[in-house]
């Protein structure tokens, strides 16, 4: 099963919107999570690192203030998408990774947004 | 220049036939190489992980790294239809659990 729950799975929402998406650690801590965006027939591409109980780290080019990341406890970290605009639209996906192996990271099953 | 670059196919091959994927790179300061696969609409799963130069296999698979080339090759046998999918090379410079740098991703079908 999995090991890094995200949620929503799909969300389509209306231009001015803020949008929530939440990534999980199932039975085990990640103190660390990453954030990645991939449009269609492109790549992941990392836009930000989320470490527990401080802020997160954003990769060059992403909006800070846009993409509001919040790591509070050791299995959760979210982002929320503000104001979204139609060019937001993206497939979302976190991955964390396990605290047992250090070569080990596991990858949500990813969020698709729409903006409309 | 990308830092990782890799051709975004799409390959099709028939079924049982040898699969030959690859990836080149700018940065020598890679350490830790990385084949995922991705099937549509779905986040990556972890095929292969490599360290050094050289070859390693697991099952059908065998991922190979040439360091000196900055060149990292994904060799799969026996195609089956089931590994039709986008396969992603991903590559970190402190470890496989650091931030991931990946490929564009190639698509391949496998035809039975």
């Amino acid at each position: 099963g999995a090991v890094v729950s995200q949620h929503p799975s799909r969300v389509i929402c209306k231009s001015g919107t803020s949008v929530k998406i939440e990534c999980r650690s199932l039975d085990f801590q990640a103190t660390t999570m990453f954030w990645y965006r991939q449009f269609p027939k492109q790549s992941l591409m990392l836009m930000a690192t989320s470490n527990e109980g401080s802020k997160a780290t954003y990769e060059q080019g992403v909006e800070k203030d846009k993409f509001l990341i919040n790591h509070a406890s050791l299995t959760l970290s979210t982002l929320t998408v503000t104001s979204a605009h139609p060019e937001d639209s993206s497939f979302y996906i976190c991955s964390a990774p396990a605290s047992t192996s250090r070569n080990t990271i596991y990858f949500g099953e990813g969020s698709w947004l729409t903006v409309v | 220049q990308k830092e990782v670059e890799q051709d975004p196919g799409p390959l099709s091959v028939p079924e049982g036939a040898i699969v030959s994927l690859n990836c080149t790179y700018s940065n020598s300061a890679f350490q830790y190489f990385m084949w995922y696969r991705q099937y549509s609409r779905k986040g990556p799963e972890l095929l292969m992980y490599t360290y050094s130069s050289g070859n390693k296999e697991d099952g059908r698979f065998t991922a190979q790294v040439d360091k000196s080339s900055k060149y990292i090759s994904l060799f799969i046998r026996d195609s089956q239809p089931s590994d039709s999918a986008t396969y992603l090379c991903a590559m970190s410079y402190g470890g496989a659990t650091n931030k991931l740098i990946f490929g564009t991703g190639t698509l391949l079908a496998v035809q039975p």
